[in-house]
């Protein structure tokens, strides 16, 4: 089964510029999140997505940063304009429902590593 | 507020010393727990999960965790360790039936000496 895609896997922009950062989840997963782990910590959800739709993006800095999952598979997020502190990994995750309705785990891809200078 | 915390940010053993990891949570309702472990170049990946049943449950390779419920507690355990689990390891909760939402902790590094 393949894993969870991201691209690129580095990316070094200057402030003010802007970024996209790409995902493809699991084949037959509904469920999307976008985390950002800023080194030293652990990571911290961005935004959740079910099919198309927004589940949670209340961590989201939307003055600056956007994610859409048009057709609810691959997904994309934004940032613009870039600031020194979103230096970060960007993670990708996905996961499928249970049953009862509740979420599986989540299976994570390798990150894109974003450096802001 | 719900967060993770795991008690020890750096942890170095020799090889066959035995591994525990703590991990406290604070989170309303009914949880599911996880720890994540992420090996050098390589992405995050399940170590195991604890969703309900038996609290002691058994991960990949020899690890295995304790969810006690009235310490909000978590941790990760391994009777001997191998130089190569060296790595960072993330505990995370989930609210269960919730938005499927991990919080994590900052992590732990762990570096084993051959």
């Amino acid at each position: 089964e393949a894993g969870v895609a991201q691209s690129p896997r580095y990316k070094i922009i200057e402030k003010r510029q802007s970024v996209a950062f790409w995902c493809n989840p699991i084949s037959g997963h509904a469920t999307l999140y976008w985390y950002q782990q800023i080194l030293g910590q652990g990571p911290k959800l961005l935004i959740q997505f079910q099919n198309n739709g927004v589940v949670d993006d209340s961590q989201l800095p939307k003055d600056r940063f956007s994610a859409e999952r048009l057709k609810g598979v691959d997904s994309t997020l934004k940032i613009q304009p870039a600031k020194l502190e979103d230096s970060a990994v960007y993670l990708c995750a996905s996961s499928s429902r249970l049953a009862g309705g509740s979420y599986n785990e989540q299976f994570f891809g390798p990150g894109t590593r974003l450096t802001v200078l | 507020a719900q967060s993770v915390s795991q008690h020890n940010h750096h942890v170095i053993l020799s090889e066959a010393a035995s591994l525990e990891l703590g991990c406290n949570y604070s989170y309303g309702g009914t949880v599911n727990l996880f720890w994540y472990v992420q090996y050098p170049g390589q992405h995050l990946q399940l170590l195991l999960k604890y969703f309900s049943g038996d609290p002691l449950v058994k991960g990949i390779k020899g690890f295995e965790a304790e969810f006690i419920k009235s310490k909000f507690s978590f941790n990760l355990r391994k009777p001997s360790v191998q130089w190569s689990d060296t790595a960072e390891y993330f505990c995370a909760v989930s609210g269960s039936g919730n938005t499927g939402k991990l919080i994590f902790g900052q992590g732990t590094t762990l570096q084993v000496k051959p």
